[in-house]
């Protein structure tokens, strides 16, 4: 039932691990995002695919790589994790251009040890 | 660079107590402008979307106004269950340009 699942929701990993996080949403929206909150709630964008074609890739440390293998689908997955990645990670989707708003996930919280 | 600062970072108020949120935004050419409400250990949840000066839209208890510098988001006679914190985003126009969000103002009401 749920529009857009992320998982997982929490994510506790030591310094120097890869790990990933998976997005599917069940909109039938063609454009997918991730953006990460920091301790202070600002929600930065990351990344954003538009019908599996990457679109939007804000200065982020090359340790991120997102994969859309469809339209539906929108996984991150980071390399090498340190201290300062530990956030939360929200995947989004919309459709139409403009959106008229985007559809957030309930966020995964990763926590680098 | 596109900007969007919100005040107050958080407000108290006695349920029945109208307030307003205020968000001011600079953008090279404005889309949208959008307001969401986040509840803790939530993602934000799509509220509005104004897209030009003069335009209001409302929803139950609230109302989003926009101009050419400011929104404002507001909450008429408040009741608890609308705390949360209320956050607004700008998108510029011109294709596929990235939405900038705000860090939000934390509404409390007491009952």
């Amino acid at each position: 039932d749920t529009a857009v699942s992320q998982t997982p929701k929490y994510l506790v990993t030591q310094m120097g691990n890869d790990k990933s996080i998976k997005c599917e949403q069940n909109l039938g929206h063609d454009t997918m995002y991730w953006y990460k909150q920091d301790s202070k709630k600002f929600l930065k964008i990351m990344f954003s695919y538009n019908n599996k074609e990457l679109i939007i890739n804000e200065t982020v440390p090359n340790r991120f790589s997102p994969k859309s293998p469809d339209k539906a689908h929108l996984n991150l997955h980071i390399n090498s994790l340190e201290l300062g990645d530990s956030a939360v990670y929200f995947c989004a989707s919309s459709s139409g251009q403009p959106p008229e708003g985007y559809t957030f996930g309930s966020g995964t919280r990763l926590t680098v040890v | 660079e596109d900007q969007v600062t919100q005040s107050p970072e958080a407000l108290r108020l006695q349920e029945g107590e109208s307030s307003s949120l205020n968000c001011s935004y600079t953008v090279s050419g404005l889309r949208g402008l959008f307001w969401y409400r986040q509840d803790p250990g939530k993602g934000p949840e799509f509220l509005f979307t104004l897209y030009s000066a003069g335009e209001e839209k409302e929803k139950e208890r609230l109302k989003a106004t926009l101009t050419k510098k400011e929104s404002f988001l507001h909450i008429t006679a408040p009741k608890p269950e609308d705390s949360a914190t209320y956050l607004c985003a700008v998108q510029p126009s011109g294709g596929y340009q990235k939405v900038t969000f705000g860090t939000g103002t934390k509404l409390q009401v007491i009952p």
